[in-house]
């Protein structure tokens, strides 16, 4: 199976900041890897697919890039909605695995 | 609207049996991949099962193959989980999901195994 990372597991950011998060895959996906926001208590939220293409809806303020085996989230000025749990998600090979999560809260 | 809406579950004992049910709307069910992710209470997001548009495909996670089957009526825009030999372990919150590649995400079900 594919074990995916996530760096750092835990930030504190303020309003405006740029966040970025890092997910490493164990081995080469190409770019079949996805991106998640959840809040607590709510569903996840799709927000990136193919390592950089956005969902419908979802704000530009989200980016993604990379391909390989790494890839990186970036939230260009973090706002009050945005403060949230991230996953990314290999979808190369099965089983499909996710990342442990990123959790960003307020400094 | 894309709307997805699980139910079915409930407490269970372990070896026992469960049924989740996820109702779709505002798509064309039937041209769609669908997908099961589970969440264990605090912890992360875990990729359980996918099945094909017409049900010709179907993949597991390790941890469930020959306890879980995955199925869909798409005359009923309906995707299932069949749970048999349920765990402790299994007990989390599931989701339905549209797509191999989500894009979608219902609102989840509570599926907990305890004696």
């Amino acid at each position: 199976d594919i074990q995916m990372t996530q760096s750092p597991s835990s930030l504190s950011a303020s309003l405006g900041d740029r966040v970025t998060i890092t997910c490493r895959a164990s081995q080469g996906i190409s770019n079949s890897l996805a991106w998640f926001q959840q809040k607590p208590g709510k569903a996840p939220r799709s927000l990136i697919y193919a390592a950089s293409s956005l969902h419908n809806g979802v704000p530009s303020k989200f980016s993604g890039t990379g391909s390989g085996t790494e890839f990186i989230l970036t939230i260009s000025s973090l706002q009050p909605e945005d403060f949230a749990t991230y996953y990314c998600q290999q979808y190369n090979s099965y089983p499909f695995t996710f990342g442990p999560g990123t959790k960003v809260d307020i400094k | 609207e894309v709307q997805l809406v699980e139910s079915g579950g409930d407490l269970v004992q372990p070896g026992g049996s469960l049924r989740l049910s996820c109702a779709a709307s505002g798509f064309s069910f039937s041209i769609y991949w669908m997908t099961w992710v589970r969440q264990a209470p605090g912890k992360g997001l875990e990729w359980v099962a996918n099945i094909k548009d017409d049900g010709s495909e179907k993949w597991y996670v390790d941890s469930v193959k020959g306890r879980f089957t995955i199925s869909r009526d798409n005359a009923k825009n309906s995707l299932y989980l069949q749970m048999n030999s349920l765990r402790v372990e299994d007990t989390a919150v599931y989701y339905c999901a549209r797509s191999k590649v989500v894009a979608s995400w219902g609102q989840g079900t509570l599926v907990t195994v305890s004696s």
